[in-house]
């Protein structure tokens, strides 16, 4: 069973559209995260959930909006899409807040904006 | 956050031990040095972390001196397998994030 899975895995669109990423995760983790990766390969945290509650948006545009149903879930959508926003989006969750704790991350999806 | 300091890119033939060298030298004293890896352009996978001590696991072996001020990440016996990009993360255990560099691209070879 693939502890934390995305989807789509390849996201191709053009600027201005909305678009949306799922993640679920497996494992009971109270947390949940998500990473950008952009095309130099630097991995940057944007969002985190614990347990339903946003805590850490790192200064991302509020075209992009978490949310997370519940906290085995959480989406990404992202209103008019930019040049800017094509880059790998990993899904990351663990057990509770916190370094100390193991980050599984997803498979990642690959966005591109035309 | 302390800064670390990797260097860029190392080689290792299959089956020899890579040592993968990590500066963290304003590192504080609540702060972890932790270690993932990205295999091509996979999610991260986490390898192992520690404060002071010399830390094993599974997977890998973590060599931190005794003044903190760097580590070592050490996986015995390579495989092509382990061809990733290896990030060093120095951070307070309590910090909700990880924040990553720009890691040690290490290319195993037969």
């Amino acid at each position: 069973d693939t502890a934390v899975s995305q989807t789509p895995k390849y996201l191709v669109t053009q600027m201005g559209n909305d678009k949306s990423i799922k993640c679920e995760q497996n494992l009971g983790h109270d947390t949940m995260y998500w990473y950008k990766q952009d095309s130099k390969k630097f991995l940057k945290i944007m969002f985190s959930y614990n347990n339903k509650e946003l805590i850490i948006n790192e200064t991302v545009p509020n075209r992009f909006s978490p949310k997370s149903p519940d906290k085995a879930h959480l989406n990404l959508h992202i209103n008019s899409l930019e040049l800017g926003d094509s880059a790998v989006y990993f899904c990351a969750s663990s057990q509770v807040a916190g370094g100390l704790y193991e980050q599984y991350f997803g498979p990642g999806t690959r966005l591109t904006v035309t | 956050d302390a800064k670390t300091t990797q260097p860029p890119s190392m080689d290792c033939a299959e089956g020899r031990a890579a040592n993968l060298p990590c500066n963290h030298s304003t590192i504080s004293g609540n702060e972890y040095v932790y270690w993932y890896r990205q295999i091509h352009s996979q999610g991260p996978q986490y390898i192992i972390h520690g404060l002071k001590n010399n830390e094993t696991n599974e997977m890998a072996s973590l060599i931190i001196t005794e003044d903190r001020k760097s580590s070592t990440l050490i996986l015995p016996h390579a495989t092509l397998r382990d061809t990733a990009v290896y990030y060093c993360i120095a951070q307070a255990g309590t910090a909700s994030k990880l924040t990553f560099g720009t890691g040690t691209r290490l290319q195993v070879t037969l």
